[in-house]
């Protein structure tokens, strides 16, 4: 059955370093993989989106690369700040079929220390 | 613009009862979709609409679930006799399309079987 993995629940990492999240996911060929932010007591918030046939992809302080060789996507915050603090959700999804819905991992609680 | 809106934000009821949950999508988004988010786990797809007609309702845990959306935007998610195992963040979310494109997340309805 399809699968996704978040690295760790949790991650802690001093202000003004690079948080590096993964996200692995097996049983699954997804045209796109997309990544949201979550606070506690709110909806997911969009933040990147990368497709099959791109590498990387960037915006910001944030940096998201696929392998699809890997079956592996990576989320990086660069000038990490406490603001950034926030559970970040992995959603692997598939071009077309039944897939129109996110499968979303458990996601990582990352927290920046000042 | 208006996000998307839901309404209770919270919804405490018996078991056994009858709950109705409610989603105003983004205006013009044609796709709506209802996830379920229990602690500390990712968003759970539950159902997928297109327009006016449910074009995916795979991830309805069984019969007790049911949702409309009559003219093409609100949504109404219907639980039936809830059990205590319903317990659970309810999130609506809405696109413009389909694959590739960002979901939009209302904030959730929790809700609490007693």
């Amino acid at each position: 059955s399809q699968k996704i993995e978040q690295n760790s629940e949790a991650l802690n990492i001093q202000e003004g370093k690079t948080a590096t999240l993964t996200c692995n996911y097996t049983n699954y060929s997804p045209a796109y993989l997309q990544w949201y932010r979550q606070d506690p007591g709110r909806g997911p918030v969009f933040l990147l989106l990368i497709r099959e046939n791109e590498k990387e992809k960037r915006k910001e302080r944030l940096k998201v690369t696929f392998d699809t060789t890997l079956k592996q996507s990576l989320f990086h915050i660069t000038a990490s700040q406490p603001a950034d603090s926030a559970t970040y959700l992995c959603a692997p999804q598939l071009r077309s079929g039944s897939a129109r819905q996110l499968t979303f991992g458990s996601g990582t609680q990352l927290t920046v220390l000042p | 613009g208006a996000g998307v809106s839901q309404t209770p934000s919270n919804k405490v009821t018996e078991k056994g009862k009858y709950v109705e949950l409610r989603c105003d999508p983004i205006s013009g988004h044609t796709a709506l979709y209802w996830y379920r988010q229990s602690l500390g786990q990712g968003p759970e797809f539950l159902i997928y609409f297109q327009g006016t007609g449910a074009a995916d309702d795979s991830g309805l845990p069984n019969d007790r679930f049911f949702a409309v959306r009559p003219e093409g935007s609100v949504s109404t998610l219907k639980i039936q006799r809830t059990e205590r195992g319903d317990s659970a963040v309810y999130l609506c979310a809405s696109s413009s399309g389909t694959g590739g494109y960002e979901q939009f997340f209302g904030p959730g309805t929790r809700l609490t079987v007693l």
